[in-house]
């Protein structure tokens, strides 16, 4: 499906280090986006990855794509408290955008 | 610019009841979703409106769940009758939609309805 699939479902690191997650699909995309919840609020969106790019930086903010094994990766350096949240990825097909089930990043103090 | 905003942030109805929720998008854009998470799991699409127009409504679940986007602005998702598996978080959200039918809009979101079914 398209959905995309986040791993790992949770994880937990120590304030400055860095938080990697996956996410990987099953179909042909234009774009790759992820996003990030707040308990109780609505997702934001932080970085999108078109499908003929590889690599992208937004601030503190790396995100892979590797198309020919339909995955990408989401690297967030220097963690800091404000960073514990849920993250999703979305791959996009046309119109359609398909979220999984996220990964849960907590960040301790 | 004002964001995507939900009505109500909670309700609470019992099983058979009506409840209605409503979303206005961020003005001037086009699309707008509805998506569903269930507690645990993933965000699940409901529908797309393009305008007033519904583009893929492919995630209704049935026939209990009505979308409608009258005039192209605000929406409304209607669930009659309530079942206790639709309760969840309700989020909408919208984005522009250019002539060029650009799919790098990123989505905005509400900060969701969450429905409880007693």
């Amino acid at each position: 499906s398209q959905q995309g699939e986040e791993d790992p479902q949770a994880l937990s690191i120590q304030e400055g280090e860095n938080a990697t997650m996956n996410c990987s699909y099953k179909t042909s995309i234009n774009n790759l986006q992820w996003y990030r919840q707040n308990s109780g609020r609505g997702l934001v969106h932080l970085i999108l990855i078109r499908s003929n790019e590889r690599e992208k930086h937004s601030g503190r903010l790396r995100v892979t794509l590797d198309t020919s094994k339909k995955s990408s990766s989401l690297l967030i350096t220097a963690s800091r408290a404000a960073d514990t949240a849920s993250y999703f990825c979305a791959p996009r097909r046309d119109d359609k955008i398909i979220f999984g089930k996220g990964t849960r990043l907590h960040i301790l103090p | 610019e004002a964001g995507v905003t939900q009505f109500p942030s909670h309700s609470v109805i019992e099983k058979g009841q009506t409840v209605t929720l409503r979303c206005d998008p961020i003005s001037g854009h086009d699309n707008l979703y509805w998506y569903r998470r269930v507690m645990g799991k993933e965000i699940k699409f409901l529908l797309h409106f393009v305008k007033e127009s519904k583009q893929d409504e492919s995630g209704m679940p049935n026939n209990r769940f009505l979308a409608e986007r009258t005039g192209g602005t605000y929406s409304t998702l209607k669930v009659q009758p309530a079942e206790l598996e639709d309760s969840g978080v309700y989020f909408c959200a919208s984005s522009q939609r250019g002539l060029a039918r650009s799919y790098n809009s990123p989505l905005h979101f509400g900060n969701g309805t969450r429905l409880t079914v007693t």
